[in-house]
């Protein structure tokens, strides 16, 4: 049962375009998301993240968008560069209860499969 | 700048094996996880620690063990290596904190059981 799907394998933009990379996820218990990207032979290096009390998050180039009712959120790279080829992973978590550091579920993350982004230069 | 440090990077074992994989971070985050990476599966949650003194199982716990040596390390053993267990494996931490952290990884150790 994958909880959270990235259902396109790989993404191919032109340098200067805009990235837009997808994720699903089914259980509606989710209420944080972030998106890491992976760079061969290295570890998955935290990128944005967004809370389910908000919409949308910006950092410079990347900006993270969250549709609760559909279950979706998207990674958009504007403008893309080629330095930004990896695989992105999207990945999610539930909450700890009440807002406090406690929960059995607290910060166990939930990873989807990964997009692999090539950008030509 | 440390960060996560996993040992070793490589290893290669025979069915039947054991090993341990060494995890160390250096933020004293409270958290630390031990995750498997699998072509086209993304990375699954083995095993976990809220907080020192405490693991617990996380979606793929069969055929390993792990133990929270101190607040810095966290060890993940192969008791007895299958082919099935050859893959990627990565070592994360985070805080444990009101609001949601993210998790720092480590660079893996790849494993092959042959």
């Amino acid at each position: 049962d994958q909880q959270v799907k990235q259902n396109s394998p790989s993404l191919s933009v032109q340098e200067g375009r805009i990235s837009i990379l997808n994720c699903d996820y089914t259980n509606s218990m989710f209420d944080y998301f972030l998106w890491y990207k992976k760079y061969p032979a290295e570890g998955p290096t935290f990128l944005i993240s967004i809370s389910s009390i908000k919409d949308k998050n910006e950092d410079g180039r990347f900006t993270v968008f969250l549709n609760k009712s559909a279950k979706h959120l998207s990674l958009h790279i504007v403008p893309s560069q080629p330095g930004d080829s990896a695989v992105y992973f999207c990945a999610a978590s539930v909450a700890a209860l009440g807002g406090h550091a406690g929960g059995t579920s607290y910060g166990k993350l939930t990873f989807g499969q990964g997009t692999i982004l090539t950008v030509h230069p | 700048n440390a960060g996560v440090t996993q040992t070793p990077k490589f290893q290669v074992l025979k069915t039947g094996q054991s090993m341990t994989l060494q995890c160390a971070q250096d933020m004293n985050h409270n958290s630390m996880y031990w995750y498997r990476q699998d072509p086209g599966m993304g990375l699954r949650l083995i095993y976990y620690s809220a907080s020192e003194g405490t693991t617990d199982k996380g979606e793929v716990p069969n055929g390993y063990n792990v133990s929270r040596l101190n607040k810095r390390e966290f060890s993940l053993r192969l008791e007895s290596a299958a082919p099935s267990q050859t893959s990627v494996y990565f070592c994360a931490s985070s805080e444990r904190k009101e609001g949601n952290q993210p998790q720092h990884f480590g660079d893996g150790t790849r494993l092959s059981i042959l």
